[in-house]
């Protein structure tokens, strides 16, 4: 049973590009969260979604950041007109359905994005 | 709003000691609480889980408590092992609109040395 799988691992994008950051996860799960983690930083929730669904964005900055999480296929964190201060690893977890949920989330290996 | 703080920021210390990492929380009404190693440049790997009803969690050489009520948790490590050198993160999980969301603290960074 795979983990969470998250691509790619690293990421390196010159400021104004584009970046897509991808999560698959663990099977059986219908819940994503992705987290970032600032250097020096703890790590800060940014969304949480269900598929095709967005529960909660509160922690997602309103401009260039968007998350979703198609009936098919991985979810995909996207950031546009990437600037320095994107430059962050970022996590995806998941967990599976509320019925059956302890409330555990499994996390991936993380992205790193560096921004140029 | 929630706010996560752990102590000592780091901790370093020689083979075979036992330890205690603490972790405290300003808001009481939780879902869990987990405690996480993350190994450099790595994901976190989940150690132990609390329900906001429970008040420990064993795990091989790895306890957790949970005093909700005070607002902490302690993970304590048995005979510590170099290979058990990395940083523990806990985070608490909110409850009602905030279930979605993990609270991390900054965590402590643990070396053990042979």
């Amino acid at each position: 049973n795979a983990g969470v799988m998250q691509n790619p691992r690293h990421l390196v994008r010159r400021r104004g590009q584009e970046a897509r950051l991808r999560c698959s996860p663990m099977k059986g799960h219908s819940h994503v969260y992705w987290y970032r983690q600032l250097p020096e930083e703890g790590l800060k929730f940014m969304v949480y979604l269900q598929k095709e669904n967005i529960i909660d964005e509160s922690g997602m900055p309103k401009e260039r950041f968007s998350a979703e999480f198609p009936k098919e296929g991985p979810s995909i964190l996207r950031i546009q007109q990437v600037v320095r201060g994107d430059s962050a690893a970022y996590f995806c977890a998941s967990s599976p359905s509320e019925t059956a949920n302890t409330g555990e989330l499994f996390f991936g290996e993380g992205s790193r994005l560096t921004v140029l | 709003k929630q706010e996560v703080t752990q102590i000592p920021a780091a901790l370093s210390v020689p083979e075979g000691e036992n330890l205690v990492l603490n972790c405290s929380f300003t808001d009481s009404a939780i879902y869990n609480l987990q405690w996480f190693r993350q190994d450099p440049g790595k994901g976190l790997t989940s150690l132990l889980l609390i329900q906001s009803s429970q008040r420990e969690q064993t795990s091989g050489r790895l306890n957790a408590s949970l005093d909700k009520s005070s607002g902490r948790s302690t993970l304590y490590i048995a005979a510590s092992q170099p290979g058990d050198s990395a940083t523990y993160l806990c985070a608490v999980r909110g409850r009602g609109s905030t279930l979605g969301r993990l609270y991390f603290g900054r965590g402590t960074q643990l070396t053990v040395w042979p």
